[in-house]
């Protein structure tokens, strides 16, 4: 069965520092798209950034990137020179394509990230 | 401003008392979709629309329904809450369903179902 799963519950960082968040994934289908939000205190989510099944580099996105190893089914999330703001919950998210039936969208439990000063 | 609405944002309710959360998003998206999301187990679907008419069984529809009767709107409906379903709602929507579309998030509804 398809899942995502994110094996840190929490973690901490020391500010300035990078952090990797982790994410493995399990799906039958050869076409899907990754992606990583962001929950803050305040609830809404914010969308990080996507990777999908056929790209050949890792994606970018400002401070973060993703490290995208497909072999191994992972797509781990790398935050450069943290800040204070980035004390959220994060989670790993992971929408399959055609072949499955349908387009359903599936996410990780999540990974509280807490950063110090 | 691009965004995803529900209403309401809070609701308080009984068992069995039928209940609606509406949705609407002003993107023009085609793919919207419902998920509840509870402590320690992240956010679950509920429903997906790839357009509209189009409806698909996400991996908890027990005890939900939806319409996508127009491409604006997906509202979630509970016909007979039961307290296992008190939790926090959100419904989104993406351009489309597959490519990098990544998906929009309304601000989220509080239910409890007492």
């Amino acid at each position: 069965a398809q899942k995502i799963t994110q094996t840190q519950p929490g973690m901490f960082v020391q500010e300035k520092e990078a952090v990797t968040l982790d994410c493995t994934y399990d799906t039958s289908d050869p076409s899907y798209g990754l992606f990583w939000y962001k929950q803050p205190s305040s609830g809404e989510m914010i969308f990080l950034i996507y990777q999908g099944s056929y790209d050949q580099q890792n994606a970018t996105e400002g401070r973060y990137s993703l490290n995208f190893q497909k072999a191994r089914k992972s797509a781990n999330l790398v935050i450069s020179a943290s800040q204070l703001g980035d004390s959220a919950m994060y989670f790993c998210a992971m929408r399959e394509g055609r072949e499955t039936g349908g387009f359903k969208t599936i996410f990780g439990a999540g990974t509280r990230l807490f950063v110090k000063a | 401003e691009a965004q995803v609405t529900q209403n309401p944002r809070y609701l308080i309710t009984v068992t069995g008392k039928k209940l609606t959360v509406t949705c609407s998003q002003n993107m023009n998206h085609e793919y919207m979709s419902w998920y509840r999301q509870d402590p320690g187990l992240g956010l679950r679907q509920i429903y997906y629309s790839m357009n509209v008419e189009v409806t698909d069984k996400g991996d908890v529809p027990e005890g939900y329904k939806v319409s996508r009767k127009e491409k604006r709107n997906f509202p979630l409906i509970l016909e007979s809450p039961s307290p296992n379903q008190t939790s926090l709602y959100f419904c989104a929507s993406s351009l489309s369903a597959g490519g990098p579309n990544e998906q929009f998030f309304g601000p989220g509804t509080r239910l409890t179902v007492l």
